[in-house]
C-alpha cells in the first residue's frame, strides 16, 4: 500500500518547455488535488477533482491543465513552463471532498530556467 | 476571496517551553484541518475541527476552533525536538470543496 505516489521527484525545464506531473493513489479515494508550495506562501490549490470525471479550478489555475485519467490517477500539465512556475508540487487525495483527511504525496520539485 | 492568515511566521523555543500558533480566516469556515510538515517532507494530517468552540487534544497538542468558526489555534505543551516543522491550518467554507491553507508557522526547538 504505497498511498500517494508522484513522478518525477525532481525536474529541470527550460522556459517554454512542457511537461506532465503524474500522481497516483491506491486508497480508492474519490477526490484528488494538486497544490504548489512556494517559500513563505504555504500551499496553494491549483486544481482539484472532487470525483472521477470532474475537475475544477483552485486558487492558482493559470498556466496549468489537469486530467483525471481514472479514479487512481490525476495528472498536472504545464504546456509552456515559465520561471514563475518554479515550485514544489504536491498531489493529495481524500476519500471524499468535504471534511476528509487529505493524504499528500512526497512532492515534485520543479525548476524552470 | 477567502484568506487564511497564520501567526507567527516563525517561532524558536527552548525544549520544554510551550508553543502556540494562531489561524484566522476572513470568512466563516465549515471546518478546519491542521497539518504538520517536517523539513523536506510533505504535509501530514493532524486533526480536523468541525463544531463551534470545539477543543480536541492529542497528547501534548491542543486544538481549538473559535466560537465564530473564523479562527483556530494549536498549542503544544512542553515542546520536544520531534515537534520541529511547519504547522499549517487549512480551512474550508460551506458549499465548496476547496481548502485554503494558511501560510504556516515554522517551529524550531532548541535542545
Amino acid at each position: 500500500n504505497a498511498g500517494v505516489t508522484q513522478t518525477p521527484k525532481f525536474q529541470v525545464l527550460k522556459t517554454g518547455q512542457s511537461m506532465t506531473l503524474q500522481c497516483a493513489q491506491d486508497m480508492n479515494h474519490n477526490s484528488m488535488y494538486w497544490y504548489r508550495q512556494d517559500p513563505g506562501m504555504g500551499l496553494r490549490l491549483i486544481y482539484y477533482s472532487a470525483s472521477e470525471g470532474t475537475t475544477d479550478k483552485g486558487e492558482v489555475p493559470n498556466g496549468y491543465n489537469v486530467s483525471r485519467l481514472n479514479k487512481r490517477e490525476f495528472s498536472l500539465r504545464l504546456e509552456s513552463a515559465a520561471p514563475s512556475q518554479t515550485s514544489v508540487y504536491f498531489c493529495a487525495s481524500s476519500e471524499k471532498a468535504e471534511q476528509e483527511t487529505q493524504y499528500f504525496g512526497p512532492g515534485t520539485r520543479l525548476l524552470v530556467l | 476571496g477567502q484568506q487564511v492568515m497564520q501567526i507567527p511566521q516563525y517561532q524558536h523555543v527552548q525544549e520544554g517551553e510551550d508553543f502556540t500558533t494562531y489561524c484566522n480566516s476572513s470568512t466563516t469556515l465549515s471546518n478546519i484541518q491542521w497539518y504538520k510538515q517536517r523539513p523536506g517532507g510533505h504535509p501530514v494530517f493532524l486533526i480536523q475541527l468541525v463544531k463551534s468552540g470545539e477543543v480536541k487534544k492529542q497528547k501534548r497538542l491542543t486544538f481549538q476552533f473559535g466560537e465564530a468558526k473564523k479562527n483556530s489555534s494549536l498549542h503544544i505543551t512542553a515542546t520536544q525536538t520531534t515537534d520541529v516543522g511547519t504547522y499549517f491550518c487549512a480551512g474550508r467554507t460551506s458549499g465548496t470543496y476547496k481548502y485554503i491553507f494558511g501560510t504556516g508557522t515554522r517551529l524550531k526547538v532548541l535542545a
